[in-house]
């Protein structure tokens, strides 16, 4: 069955303390991974795509890593706005008819707070 | 802004009310889809589109009924809805139907509480 695990379920860090978030997956036959960034009461926004292992991505703060059974999301120096929870999909091919359309299996996600 | 547009963004409704939620994008995609937010539980996909074909409905309960007229609307048809279907509704769009990968923009959701 395919299953995503995302931990810790929260972090609290100071600012400017580096860490990583994990995200722990089982799919049959990776069509990428997806990190997305949610805020309160709002939609999630993508941040990256992950295609194969050993695969890397970064944008500003964040770098995102591939291994064949995990992805990290490392956050560098973050400062108190990168506050918010962070997403892990993995997409998988849906059940039904001949498109590729695929359907996302979401992680429950890690709530990050950085304090000033 | 993610180019995908959702309305009403909040919803408070009976259980006796019928309502509908709409979504819209203006990204150039094919496929759309709905998912559902609940407290402390992953996003659950409830209704894939793609051009304009339904291609799963992922066991939804019969009170939620999906319609997408063309590539760039979908709506979500709600009909004696139960307490526990009060969640963060959220609609999506990407490209798909051929396509290797499908990176998938979220609205902002509709907050729907049902008394």
């Amino acid at each position: 069955e395919d299953q995503v695990t995302q931990s810790p379920e929260a972090l609290r860090l100071q600012e400017g303390e580096s860490s990583s978030l994990n995200c722990s997956y089982t799919v049959s036959g990776l069509r990428g991974l997806f990190w997305y960034r949610q805020d309160p009461g709002k939609g999630p926004e993508f941040l990256f795509t992950l295609y194969s292992a050993g695969e890397e991505k970064e944008k500003e703060r964040l770098k995102a890593t591939l291994t064949k059974k995990e992805s990290f999301l490392h956050i560098t120096a973050p400062k108190p706005e990168d506050s918010a929870t962070y997403l892990c999909a993995v997409q998988a091919r849906l059940r039904y008819g001949s498109s590729n359309t695929g359907k996302l299996i979401f992680g429950q996600g890690t709530t990050l707070q950085v304090k000033p | 802004e993610t180019g995908v547009t959702q309305t009403p963004r909040h919803l408070v409704m009976g259980m006796t009310n019928k309502k509908s939620l709409k979504c819209e994008q203006h990204l150039g995609h094919n496929a759309m889809y709905w998912y559902k937010q609940s407290a402390k539980k992953p996003l659950e996909l409830m209704f894939v589109y793609s051009l304009e074909e339904r291609v799963e409905n992922n066991s939804v309960p019969s009170r939620f009924s999906p319609e997408c007229p063309n590539s760039s609307h979908l709506f979500l048809h709600l009909h004696t809805l139960q307490p526990e279907d009060s969640a963060l509704y959220l609609c999506a769009s990407s490209f798909g139907g051929g396509r290797s990968y499908n990176e998938q923009f979220f609205g902002p959701g509709t907050r729907l509480t049902v008394l």
